[in-house]
């Protein structure tokens, strides 16, 4: 069964930048199936998509936060990485790490359990 | 303020029948398909229905879902206990270079 584990910094300053990695086990990577990207959801409140990344390297992000963001994929390890630079309050979140099948339905089958960043000096 | 509209609170009595409603765009729902999740309280959110009205392996048939025009519905019958949690819609918009967009989430309470 595929698992997704989250790991990073819990705690970020402000302007500098946010690294995660997501773990993917029960599951290749590079099967040429599946997206893999991120969701992320401030406390008490809803979830925002952040992109996602195929195998190959090519990576799609959510406009809004297009700027600031660069995912990377590590077929070797089988893992896939955010960084968001300049980080400001309203980047704390818990960042979640998921997988669809690619199109545009967009179904996030797999989830992991998730990771809060929050960004304070 | 999310781009699809929900009810921020729905609520029923064990055994009933609620329905949550997805109100969004021809941007969004209206030219794509609509998935729901399902988030129980300090868990990660968990695919609930995909494709309008599909239902993945081991979700109970008493969850199911509709779209008709740019609105989407989420109707839970036989309420139980353990259906109380926050449920989000999701959609593909095809505005702004193209985004995946959700619901503010519904927080389902049950008396």
């Amino acid at each position: 069964q595929l698992q997704l584990q989250e790991s990073g910094p819990g705690l970020v300053k402000p302007s500098e930048t946010l690294s995660l990695t997501c773990a993917v086990s029960g599951g290749s990577i590079s099967s040429g199936i599946y997206y893999w990207g991120w969701i992320r959801q401030p406390p008490g409140k809803g979830l925002e998509w952040i992109g996602d990344i195929y195998s190959s390297g090519s990576a799609y992000y959510n406009p809004s936060l297009k700027n600031r963001v660069t995912m990377s994929v590590d077929t070797s390890k089988n893992q896939f990485s955010l960084k968001l630079t300049s980080v400001t309050a309203s980047d704390t979140a818990v960042y979640y790490c998921t997988r669809h099948k690619g199109g545009y339905d967009y179904i996030f089958d797999s989830w992991g359990q998730g990771t809060l960043v929050t960004v304070s000096s | 303020q999310s781009v699809l509209t929900q009810p921020p609170s729905a609520s029923g009595t064990p055994g009933q029948r609620v329905t949550i409603s997805c109100s969004g765009s021809s941007s969004n729902i209206g030219s794509n398909t609509v998935n729901w999740y399902q988030q129980l309280p300090g868990t990660a959110p968990k695919l609930l229905i995909y494709t309008n009205n599909q239902r993945p392996s081991g979700v109970p048939d008493r969850f199911s879902g509709s779209k008709s025009g740019t609105s989407a519905s989420l109707a839970i019958s036989g309420l139980q206990s353990e259906d109380e949690a926050d449920y989000y819609c999701a959609a593909w918009d095809d505005s702004l270079n193209g985004r995946v967009v959700f619901g503010g989430g519904t927080k389902l309470t049950v008396l």
